[in-house]
């Protein structure tokens, strides 16, 4: 079936260093959206990419998708404590129109 | 932007007993709800898709008769575990769709015991 992998799962950074989680789709999304959850709470929703090739800015927060629309990434410039938790990609797939969520990358700043 | 509320928030209940969980969208209609499950340091599993006035559509390996989903009107999607085990522990998670975007319930956290 079809799979979306993040990498890293872990990271560990000290804060005002950078962090980059890699989304990777083994089917073509028609769109991707990335989310954010902290530890007990429920994902909250920070962008939606439809574009290939789309770039988008969140202040600290870069989404870029990719050309063949199927892997993204999210870099956070800087990182700052309040930006633990655990970030998904999730996305609709193409073919099938499901909701697919990635496997997650949970973050970590030391202060 | 669009709101989802679940309720309840958490549950405590002893094996062999069946809970509901409801979930509503507050602020707009929704034709389609999604019923994830996550466990502990896990991603969201897609459980089941509620469809206003028709069937669930489950996911593979996901007992229909065991979680009873039904999706009365275009704001309502309730989850029903039955019989519940100690095995049904979770984090139980609902979205609902408004184009493109999937907005997230706060979550509900069963506990079996």
């Amino acid at each position: 079936g079809q799979q979306v992998m993040q990498i890293p799962q872990y990271q560990h950074v000290q804060e005002g260093e950078d962090f980059t989680t890699y989304c990777n789709s083994s089917t073509t999304l028609s769109n991707i959206q990335w989310y954010k959850q902290r530890p007990g709470g429920h994902p909250v929703f920070l962008i939606q990419l439809v574009k290939s090739g789309e770039v988008k800015k969140q202040k600290r927060l870069t989404f870029q998708f990719g050309e063949a629309k199927k892997n993204s990434s999210l870099h956070i410039t800087a990182t700052q404590t309040t930006d633990v938790g655990t970030y998904f990609c999730a996305g609709w797939d193409s073919g099938t129109y499901k909701y697919i969520f990635g496997t997650g990358t949970r973050l970590k700043v030391l202060a | 932007g669009a709101v989802v509320s679940q309720h309840p928030s958490w549950v405590i209940c002893k094996s062999g007993t069946s809970v509901k969980i409801e979930c509503r969208s507050l602020d707009f209609q929704a034709t389609t709800m999604f019923w994830y499950r996550q466990f502990p340091k896990q991603s969201l599993m897609l459980m089941a898709t509620s469809n206003e006035g028709s069937k669930a559509t489950y996911e593979q390996g996901v007992e229909k008769d065991k979680f009873l989903i039904n999706h009365a009107s275009l704001t309502l999607s309730t989850l029903t575990v039955t019989s519940a085990h100690p095995e049904d522990s979770s984090f139980y998670i609902c979205s609902a769709r408004e184009w493109e975007t999937q907005y997230f319930g706060p979550g509900t956290r069963l506990l079996v015991l």
